[in-house]
Parts: C-alpha cells; sequence; structure tokens
C-alpha cells in the first residue's frame, strides 16, 4: 500500500442511513484532512486533525462526524444525510499543519463518491 | 469576495504553445502558494509550491508570485494532450492554519 487510501469508492445511501468513509495514509504524515468537492464549486476544507487531535472543524453540520484514532487512520461518519450532501469526499495528509509550507503540500486520496437518494 | 479566485476557463491551447493561468487572492498576508492538478475523476496532485517572490521553474512548469499585487501565475511550456486537467490554486491563510482553494481553470490542448 502507498499513498493515501480511502474506502469505499463508491457509496450509495438513503436519508435514514448510517455509514462511515475510511482513509489510511502510508507517508508518515502526522495532519489529516476531509475535503468536500461538489460540482462547478471550490473544494471546501471540513475537518483537520494534526497529530489525531482536530484543530479546524470549518462550521461542518453534525450529521457529519469525524474520528481519528492515531495519526494514520481517518473515518468520516455518516448519518441522516441529506441529498445535497452528495459529493466526491476527499482525504489528504500533509507533513506538518494545513497553512504552513509543508502544511499545504497535500497528498490526496482517490476520493470516495457519495450519493444520497 | 471570493478568497481565491480563478478563471473557470476552458482555456484551450494549441500543443506546443504556453499555457498562462492566473490565480488572485484576498488575504494579504498570505505566505504559501500552491498549483495543484486534477485531472477528469481523479484527485488534486500538487505541482508547484512558491513561497517568495518571483519565478520558480520546473520542468516545463513554472510559477509566478507577486504578493504586492496579490496575485500568483503558472504556465505550462510546450502544453501536451496529457496537461489537459483542472488547474487549482491553493493559498494559505496569513495564521498559517488554513488553505484555501480557488475553484480552478480547466485547460484543453489540443493536438
Amino acid at each position: 500500500e502507498t499513498g493515501v487510501t480511502q474506502t469505499p469508492r463508491h457509496l450509495v445511501m438513503g436519508m435514514t442511513n448510517k455509514k462511515s468513509l475510511k482513509c489510511e495514509q502510508h507517508l508518515g504524515h502526522n495532519a489529516m484532512y476531509w475535503y468536500k468537492q461538489s460540482a462547478k464549486k471550490p473544494l471546501e476544507l471540513m475537518f483537520v486533525y494534526n497529530f489525531k487531535e482536530q484543530t479546524e472543524n470549518n462550521s461542518v453540520p453534525s450529521r457529519f462526524s469525524p474520528e481519528c484514532p492515531n495519526s494514520s487512520h481517518l473515518f468520516l461518519h455518516l448519518h441522516t444525510l441529506q441529498p445535497e450532501d452528495s459529493a466526491l469526499y476527499l482525504c489528504a495528509s500533509s507533513q506538518g499543519r494545513s497553512g504552513r509550507a509543508r502544511g499545504g503540500e497535500l497528498f490526496f486520496g482517490e476520493g470516495s463518491r457519495l450519493t444520497v437518494l | 469576495q471570493k478568497e481565491v479566485e480563478q478563471n473557470s476557463g476552458p482555456l484551450s491551447v494549441p500543443e506546443g504553445a504556453i499555457a498562462s493561468l492566473n490565480c488572485t487572492y484576498s488575504d494579504r498576508g498570505s505566505q504559501s502558494f500552491f498549483w495543484y492538478r486534477q485531472y477528469s475523476g481523479k484527485s488534486p496532485e500538487l505541482i508547484m509550491s512558491i513561497y517568495s517572490n518571483g519565478d520558480k521553474e520546473d520542468g516545463r512548469f513554472t510559477a509566478q508570485l507577486n504578493k504586492a499585487s496579490q496575485y500568483v501565475s503558472l504556465l505550462i511550456r510546450d502544453s501536451q494532450p496529457s496537461d489537459s486537467a483542472t488547474y487549482l490554486c491553493a493559498v494559505s491563510s496569513a495564521a498559517g492554519n488554513k488553505l484555501t482553494f480557488g475553484g480552478g481553470t480547466r485547460v484543453l490542448v489540443k493536438p
């Protein structure tokens, strides 16, 4: 395994379902991120974890719940989502905090394409 | 006002020509600037970072930064069809705790 891996790659869920997205990085980085990418909108930062501590929550609705058990793993728990939450969810990692020099050098996973019915 | 602005394109360039992409940002205290490339259906990948005013060259790519004008650009020399992608500009916050992306410029290189 190399880089940043995300599972599942595709997910279809109903509004009452509970599901989780998983991300694992094999780069030895200390910061991990969740981004949301919707059609015709810029990448939106959702959460930042630095040394498994949450350092940024970008006003994300509580139906999205992140979990970072260690510096290599990151989860996004989903429950009672809305159709407008359908998007590509990207996990990324970096050596250093986002915004600082090397912290802006993000390595992205391939993403989890979420469809909410 | 958007924090990081890019022309959405598409920017159409003939093969072998220079593609010029522009990005402006609103946070005057920003210190770190990045260009990412995203192929259709794929995730973004970092291609350039620049931290000081002036030019930085890496192969066929040149990043240019002008902090006084709050402007960063990317030049792609000898454009190839494989350069066809969306290019995302990303800028750090002055506090250094947040990276903000622009909407991206779609580039089409025609053979």
